[in-house]
């Protein structure tokens, strides 16, 4: 009965290659996050989702396009993939009611780009 | 730019003692969370406060917060090898957006 889960937990590829996560929460959550972590630790927040709306997209490469099907689902597309995508990436979903503000995180998966 | 810093980066304690984090932020905010990462997981949240509040507690954890300082410390009493994991601070300036700033952890190794 896992909260967040997102996979796959590790992905291995080549460079130039298309590849996408999935996640999914069955907390009832209506928001959706995408954080990524590069290998100094250092978390930065992608994209987040509400009720299947896009409302936070941050400076990232159009290569990556997040779909929300449904707002328990939130996928990451990533197109031509380059070394400096590698890291890991975390999915996390929140209400949004004042006072739940806390983020329940998935366990990651960690993307290396060969 | 980076709105938490954690210090020190790295805190190596024998079981039984105390640790304390301290976490440094830039702007307002509605409210200052901590979460942990075990090494390979995702991470967990483990307390809250807001920016009306001075202390809290939460078991063996007790956050301060100083927000004529910018900053607050996370305190872990009687440490478990259980515990040695990643802390993060994170804030969410903007206030119930759920874009959380982070900064960049303190790894904490409790020996047994």
């Amino acid at each position: 009965d896992t909260a967040v889960s997102q996979t796959p937990k590790y992905l291995v590829t080549q460079m130039g290659n298309d590849k996408s996560i999935k996640c999914e929460q069955n907390l009832g959550h209506d928001t959706m996050y995408w954080y990524k972590q590069d290998s100094k630790k250092f978390l930065k927040i992608m994209f987040s989702y509400n009720n299947k709306e896009l409302i936070i997209n941050e400076t990232v490469p159009n290569r990556f396009s997040p779909k929300s099907p449904d707002k328990a689902h939130l996928n990451l597309h990533i197109n031509s993939l380059e070394l400096g995508d590698s890291a890991v990436y975390f999915c996390a979903s929140s209400t949004r009611t004042v006072g739940a503000e806390k983020l329940f995180f998935g366990s990651g998966t960690q993307l290396s780009v060969l | 730019s980076q709105q938490g810093e954690e210090d020190p980066q790295a805190l190596s304690i024998q079981e039984g003692e105390n640790a304390t984090m301290n976490c440094s932020y830039k702007t307002s905010i509605n409210n200052l969370q901590w979460y942990r990462q075990n090494s390979g997981r995702g991470l967990v949240h483990l307390i809250l406060i807001r920016s009306n509040e001075r202390e809290k507690h939460s078991g063996r954890l007790r956050v301060t917060l100083d927000t004529s300082k910018k900053s607050s410390s996370l305190l872990i009493t009687a440490s478990r090898a259980a515990d040695t994991a990643s802390y993060f601070c994170a804030t969410d300036p903007s206030g119930n957006t759920g874009k959380l700033i982070f900064g960049q952890g303190t790894t904490l190794q409790v020996k047994p």
